[in-house]
């Protein structure tokens, strides 16, 4: 069964530096997407991406945050300067049509020190 | 905007009981719905949707949830739990004409006694 896949599955970085975390979507899919969980709360939204360009973002996708599609599987979520609070587990998901169910990745556990 | 209340942070059951997790949510537009579980050390896993139609929907592994629009519900039940439904169920909600971020509850951590 297709699925999504994501690398690292765990990322510890200083404080200030980048981090890309990538998603491989499922094949077929057309919607990508980010989550985060910070350790002990719930699930939040970031970012959609369709047709090359973010579609929807959240309040807490301000501009150290960065999406891409640079070729035709991956899908990167770049935090440019990473602060502490950015520790927390990222999950990517994809889905094939808008309003569509979202299939979700294994996550990205972040730690910034 | 959206947002959903999963009550109960914690709900223990014992093997072969009913299994009751709650799920409220506030839409200003017909909603579309969803239940994930996340096992241990794993990505969130679809366990059922509503999106229009039938209100009662069924999943995988033997749950499903009905769709109340007057108490704005959502509950997630399973007849018989087994040992293996031990995980994180999380309740979601999207605008069914609108945005696609999906809104989460907090979780609820199920555990099945022996």
């Amino acid at each position: 069964e297709p699925e999504v896949t994501q690398t690292p599955s765990h990322q510890v970085t200083q404080m200030g530096q980048e981090v890309i975390l990538r998603c491989v979507p499922i094949s077929n899919h057309l919607y990508f997407y980010w989550y985060r969980q910070i350790l002990g709360q719930k699930v939040e939204f970031l970012v959609s991406f369709y047709n090359n360009e973010i579609s929807e973002k959240s309040e807490i996708f301000d501009d150290q945050f960065s999406v891409e599609r640079p070729d035709g599987s991956n899908f990167t979520l770049k935090i440019r300067s990473t602060k502490l609070e950015d520790s927390a587990m990222y999950f990517c998901a994809s889905s094939e049509r808008g309003k569509g169910t979202q299939y979700f990745g294994p996550g990205t556990r972040l730690l910034v020190l | 905007a959206q947002s959903v209340t999963q009550l109960g942070s914690h709900v223990s059951v014992s093997e072969g009981a009913l299994v009751l997790l709650r799920c409220n949510y506030s839409s200003s537009v017909p909603p579309y719905l969803f239940w994930y579980v996340q096992y241990p050390n794993q990505g969130l896993q679809l366990l059922l949707k509503y999106t229009t139609g039938a209100t009662l929907v069924k999943g995988i592994n033997g749950f499903e949830a009905e769709f109340k629009k007057s108490e704005t519900s959502f509950h997630l039940t399973k007849p018989s739990a087994h040992m293996s439904d031990a995980a994180e169920y999380f309740c979601a909600v999207t605008p069914g004409g609108g945005a696609d971020g999906l809104t989460f509850g907090k979780g609820t951590h199920l555990i099945i006694q022996p």
